[in-house]
């Protein structure tokens, strides 16, 4: 099974600022995925992370505010932009899950003021 | 496209009562469907994970079952006690993992 180290746990941050969470696994990975999960609700994907290659962003986020760096098999950035009130989610990385089983990092919780 | 809808959304049992978890969903094409638990605030820990070829796996206290022409699955947890108190979500895939909205349960002494 997949170690993945997700950091940091938590912040606060001010609106209009940026966050960059990190996620490192402790074996190398094809692809890792970002989640979004708001509060009470479950979890949403926001994009895929290949290495050497673009991520692929589902319906409903974009590159500008959700950069996202892969560049090797073992590490993956995800950095929330411009953040706003709305933007206060638990954010997840993870890795396996389309015909493997899925692990997933401890959560970055985030609140913006 | 997949939707998972998680029955019941919560539920408070008095500990030592076996309890059943239901998970159904809507397209039965899946490669396979995983369990997890969360609790608050913090990420996910995978349970139990059953491929598509499964009926069912078994993981100490935990039981999960998987109909997949009926697009249902059970998680059964046996002789439950405070610690397994926390939200447990079923996920299927593919393409990517699509997730119920979870069962927030709470086992009280």
């Amino acid at each position: 099974s997949a170690v993945i180290s997700q950091k940091p746990s938590r912040d606060i941050c001010q609106r209009g600022t940026s966050l960059t969470i990190q996620c490192q696994v402790d074996s190398q990975v094809t692809m890792m995925f970002w989640y979004r999960q708001q509060p009470g609700q479950s979890l949403t994907l926001i994009a895929t992370a290949n290495q050497g290659s673009e991520a692929t962003y589902e319906s409903g986020f974009v590159i500008d505010k959700f950069p996202i760096s892969r560049p090797n098999l073992t590490f993956s950035t995800l950095t929330v932009s411009n953040m706003s009130p709305e933007d206060s989610s638990i954010y997840l990385c993870s890795e396996g899950g389309i015909n493997t089983e899925a692990f997933f990092g401890q959560g970055t919780r985030l609140t913006v003021v | 496209k997949q939707e998972v809808t998680q029955i019941p959304a919560a539920l408070s049992v008095p500990e030592g009562e076996n309890l059943v978890l239901n998970c159904s969903f809507t397209d039965s094409a899946i490669y396979n469907l995983q369990w997890f638990r969360q609790d608050p605030g913090k990420g996910l820990t995978s349970l139990l994970l059953i491929q598509s070829s499964q009926r069912e796996q078994t993981s100490g206290r935990l039981n999960a079952s998987l109909d997949k022409s009926s697009g249902r699955s059970t998680l059964y947890i046996a002789a439950s006690q405070p610690g397994d108190s926390a939200t447990y979500l079923c996920a299927v895939s593919p393409p990517s993992l699509t997730f119920g909205q979870g069962t927030i349960l709470t086992v009280h002494p």
